[in-house]
């Protein structure tokens, strides 16, 4: 069956430390894999976008790498900030006529001060 | 602001009621979205819109739903007799991928409780 996993526990650091949220994903094939941040009650806002043949991807202090071997992302949060709190979601992107997303359940980071 | 707006932002109804959700999505983009989100989860997609034509519909969505864009502009989406298990974010997004990548442009949410 597909599936994709994130962490369901919380991922809790403290502020200056490297957060890294992991997403797993099996029976897809994405062409795309995007990370979004969604905060309580709100809706999620979009972060950054890896294609299947880039290894890696960087903006600001966030990092991206897509190993589509492993069928696994890593997320990077470099520098920690208490405003980094929040829960990160994983999507795939299958680059089909809906271009729909698939999201994984997230995982909630919470950077201590 | 130029962003996607979704009204109303809370509903609660009675079960068996109908409801109807708003969309406004940012004005040049073609492509509209709707995605429902049960707590701990992610969201979960739909119903597409390109322009005013719906492409596609989930299985998720039953015959209780439907969704509209008349003009190619805001959607509606309406839910009949309502349930319990219809509780959820109700989440609207849009883009112009031809252009501008499949990055996508949340709203606020409408979050439906039914009592």
């Amino acid at each position: 069956s597909q599936k994709i996993e994130q962490n369901s526990e919380a991922l809790n650091i403290q502020e200056g430390k490297t957060a890294t949220l992991t997403c797993n994903y099996t029976n897809y094939s994405p062409a795309y894999l995007q990370w979004y941040r969604q905060d309580p009650g709100r809706g999620p806002v979009f972060l950054l976008l890896i294609r299947e043949n880039e290894k890696e991807k960087r903006k600001e202090r966030l990092k991206v790498t897509f190993d589509t071997t492993l069928k696994q992302s890593l997320f990077h949060i470099t520098a920690s900030q208490p405003a980094d709190s929040a829960t990160y979601l994983c999507a795939l992107d299958m680059d089909t006529g809906r271009r729909a997303l698939t999201f994984g359940s997230g995982t909630r980071l919470q950077v201590q001060p | 602001d130029t962003g996607v707006s979704q009204n109303p932002r809370h509903k609660i109804t009675k079960r068996g009621q109908n409801v109807t959700f708003r969309c406004d999505p940012i004005s040049e983009h073609n492509r509209l979205y709707w995605y429902r989100q049960t707590l701990g989860q992610g969201p979960e997609f739909l119903t597409y819109f390109q322009n005013e034509a719906q492409l596609e519909k989930s299985r998720l969505l039953s015959d209780r739903f439907s969704a509209e864009r008349p003009k190619g502009s805001f959607s509606t989406l309406e839910i009949q007799r309502t349930e319990q298990g219809d509780s959820a974010m109700y989440l609207c997004a849009s883009n112009l991928p031809e252009t501008q990548g499949n990055e996508q442009f949340f709203g606020p949410g409408t979050r439906l409780t039914v009592l």
